[in-house]
């Protein structure tokens, strides 16, 4: 089946330092997501990120395919950035049904 | 545009009991999906439907889950004769087809087996 690690597990910040977060998957033939998870909060997407960089706010995701592997650089972290991150990997069968890793946690403290 | 919503919020249930979560998608979504979230773990599909109908039910741990969709709108997954083992947190998450860039994740019903 589809696998997808994540690393580090946890990490812990101060304020204003940045993080790199990373995910390698199984498959190549992959539509690539993060989403953020506050504690106790829903999921939400950061990232659609299949192949090549994106950006948004403070936010940089670059995912290489044929590597399999994904990473997500937050900069200037702010302690509103705590919280679990998860890659997950779509392997395009048109339903769009996610592979999860078991995510980053990220503590940002002042 | 309100976003998805679960019912209920928590629940707790001695081993054996059982017990039905509920998730109203947003309006005119017609892929819905449920996944089981267990603590510290990312969420593990279980179940996904395209209208009424189930695409794939394969990963539901056993034959004590079911979850149905009747008119292509609400669903309800349910747990018979729960075990320990089932305690996680439950998400609905629901799409429109056309959308291929993410899924709409609601706030999850959170469930102890004690």
């Amino acid at each position: 089946g589809q696998q997808v690690q994540q690393s580090p597990a946890s990490l812990v910040l101060q304020e204003g330092e940045n993080a790199e977060l990373q995910c390698n998957f199984s498959s190549t033939a992959t539509r690539l997501q993060w989403f953020y998870q506050h504690p106790g909060g829903r999921l939400v997407s950061l990232f659609y990120n299949p192949s090549g960089t994106k950006h948004t706010g403070r936010l940089t995701s670059t995912t290489v395919t044929n590597e399999r592997r994904s990473s997500l650089h937050i900069s200037s972290s702010q302690t509103t950035d705590s919280g679990t991150y998860f890659c997950a990997i779509d392997p395009d069968t048109g339903y769009q049904n996610f592979y999860f890793g078991k995510g980053t946690s990220l503590t940002v403290i002042p | 545009e309100a976003g998805v919503t679960q019912s209920p919020r928590y629940a707790v249930l001695q081993e054996g009991q059982a017990v039905s979560f509920w998730c109203d998608p947003i309006s005119g979504h017609d892929t819905l999906y449920w996944y089981q979230q267990p603590r510290d773990q990312g969420p593990q599909l279980l179940v996904y439907f395209r209208d009424e109908a189930v695409i794939d039910n394969s990963q539901l741990p056993s034959d004590r889950f079911s979850a149905v969709r009747p008119k292509g709108t609400n669903s309800t997954l349910k747990i018979q004769s729960a075990k320990q083992g089932d305690t996680a947190t439950y998400l609905c998450a629901s799409r429109l087809r056309t959308d291929q860039d993410t899924q709409y994740f609601g706030p999850g019903t959170r469930l102890l087996v004690l």
